[in-house]
């Protein structure tokens, strides 16, 4: 079984700081890593993924994401927020092997960026 | 290159009714998912086609859901008798699986598609 957990469900930031959203995974081998997020009755638009390679992996939006095996982590970062920035993100995991190729998804984390 | 497509963005439906959902992935994608999300929730995996073939169905996909993909291009979902419990969006995705990485395959998701029973 594959699972993902994001251990804040808000995470409030001033524009202009430096922002960091929480994501830890539970797979069986290797894993593959994504990133989605998420406006207001809106689907999932694609920020970033990690397949192998560098650890440290850029996005769209100025986003990027750094992959921890040891700590199992895979933190969406980016180093000055927006108020743009505001909306629901979510980390998903794939095996790399088998699972059927599908993603499991955490249950998001509301990222609020105020002026 | 236009993103995946969802037909309609909402439905609002009497419970026991039949709904259908319509999704047209981007071109040249040969796997479709779709997914369930609730409010508060991340989605959850339905189902998911290679080209027209079903490979795959969750446990959350009851007898009442049934969907297709009859040549390999669109999809359609439907639920039969609906029920309270099934107010949720309905997201399709679709993804180009190659050989060379069949699983690090970028995952496209559409708008989605409210269903409200009442």
């Amino acid at each position: 079984a594959q699972s993902v957990a994001q251990p804040e469900d808000q995470v409030n930031v001033a524009e202009g700081n430096p922002l960091t959203v929480k994501c830890t995974y539970s797979v069986s081998g290797n894993p593959y890593l994504f990133w989605y997020v998420q406006y207001p009755n809106r689907g999932l638009q694609f920020l970033l993924k990690y397949i192998t390679g560098d650890n440290l992996v850029k996005g769209s939006y100025g986003f990027e994401a750094e992959f921890n095996k040891s700590q199992t982590s895979f933190h969406l970062k980016k180093p000055s927020a927006l108020v743009s920035d505001s909306a629901l993100y979510f980390c998903a995991v794939k095996r790399l092997t088998g699972g059927g190729n599908k993603l499991t998804f955490g249950t998001g984390t509301q990222l609020k960026v105020e002026l | 290159d236009t993103g995946v497509s969802q037909d309609p963005r909402h439905k609002i439906t009497k419970r026991g009714q039949n709904v259908t959902f319509r999704c047209d992935p981007i071109s040249e994608h040969n796997r479709l998912y779709w997914y369930r999300q609730t409010l508060g929730q991340g989605p959850e995996f339905l189902t998911y086609f290679q080209n027209e073939a079903q490979l795959e169905k969750s446990r959350l996909l009851s007898d009442r859901f049934s969907a297709e993909r009859p040549k390999g291009s669109f999809s359609t979902l439907e639920i039969q008798r609906t029920e309270q419990g099934d107010s949720a969006m309905y997201l399709c995705a679709s993804s180009l699986v190659s050989g060379e990485s069949p699983g690090g395959n970028t995952i496209y998701f559409g708008e989605g598609s409210w269903l409200t029973v009442v």
